[in-house]
């Protein structure tokens, strides 16, 4: 079962505004957070990521919010330009059963200039 | 520096088939993960080392899938009698527990399986 939900397949915005990406997770026992950007032919690069015992970290243009009691995290890109044109993946991890990654399915964003 | 790579890039197979997948890591990540990749997917967590050891191979789907780090830097990932529902594209991640939390895995390009 998917754990990991990112139930948004894919994304269009206008170059210049707000790109949110969201994930939903089902397993509590998650405690850190990640996202990935990948471009075609690529494998995917680590964008941002984030613990549970925080609830938003920046970097950047990218900033990542976590929702504990939604089971809910969110990427926001601001302000969003058209290299941000990739598929994100939102991905987390349990740190007592090891170190696996549960990814969810992608959404594809699109920046239009 | 060198990121991860992987060879083949593209592998055709006939069903039934034996595959041999490599995988280098980051020079230093002594952890390194392998994932499957279904087309429309997210990748799926196959098996994962440190060092040498194989500590967690959860995620392989059969017994026909087989993975070793033999020196603790390069692994390959092994398929033995391919079948149609292998094709997929083969990740492989190496992460620095020393430099980082190991989530923060780096990716390689991939392997893309084709079972004709």
């Amino acid at each position: 079962d998917q754990q990991v939900k990112q139930n948004s397949p894919s994304l269009s915005v206008q170059e210049g505004r707000i790109s949110i990406l969201n994930c939903d997770y089902t397993n509590s026992m998650f405690d850190y957070f990640l996202w990935y950007k990948k471009y075609p032919a690529e494998g995917p690069t680590f964008l941002i990521s984030i613990s549970s015992i925080k609830d938003k970290n920046e970097d950047g243009r990218f900033t990542v919010f976590l929702n504990k009691s939604a089971k809910h995290l969110s990427l926001h890109i601001v302000p969003s330009q058209p290299g941000d044109s990739a598929v994100y993946f939102c991905a987390a991890s349990n740190s007592n059963s090891g170190y696996a990654l549960n990814f969810g399915k992608g959404t594809s964003l699109l920046v239009t200039p | 520096g060198a990121g991860v790579s992987q060879s083949p890039r593209y592998k055709v197979a006939k069903r039934g088939q034996d595959v041999a997948l490599r995988c280098d890591p980051i020079s230093g990540h002594v952890s390194l993960f392998w994932y499957q990749q279904a087309l429309g997917q997210g990748p799926e967590f196959l098996t994962y080392f440190q060092n040498e050891a194989q500590l967690d191979k959860s995620g392989l789907p059969s017994d026909r899938f087989f993975a070793e780090r033999p020196e603790g830097s390069v692994s390959t990932l092994k398929i033995q009698r391919t079948q149609q529902e292998d094709s997929a594209v083969y990740l492989c991640a190496s992460a620095n527990l020393a430099g980082g939390p190991i989530y923060e895995q780096y990716f390689g390009p991939g392997t893309r399986l084709t079972v004709t």
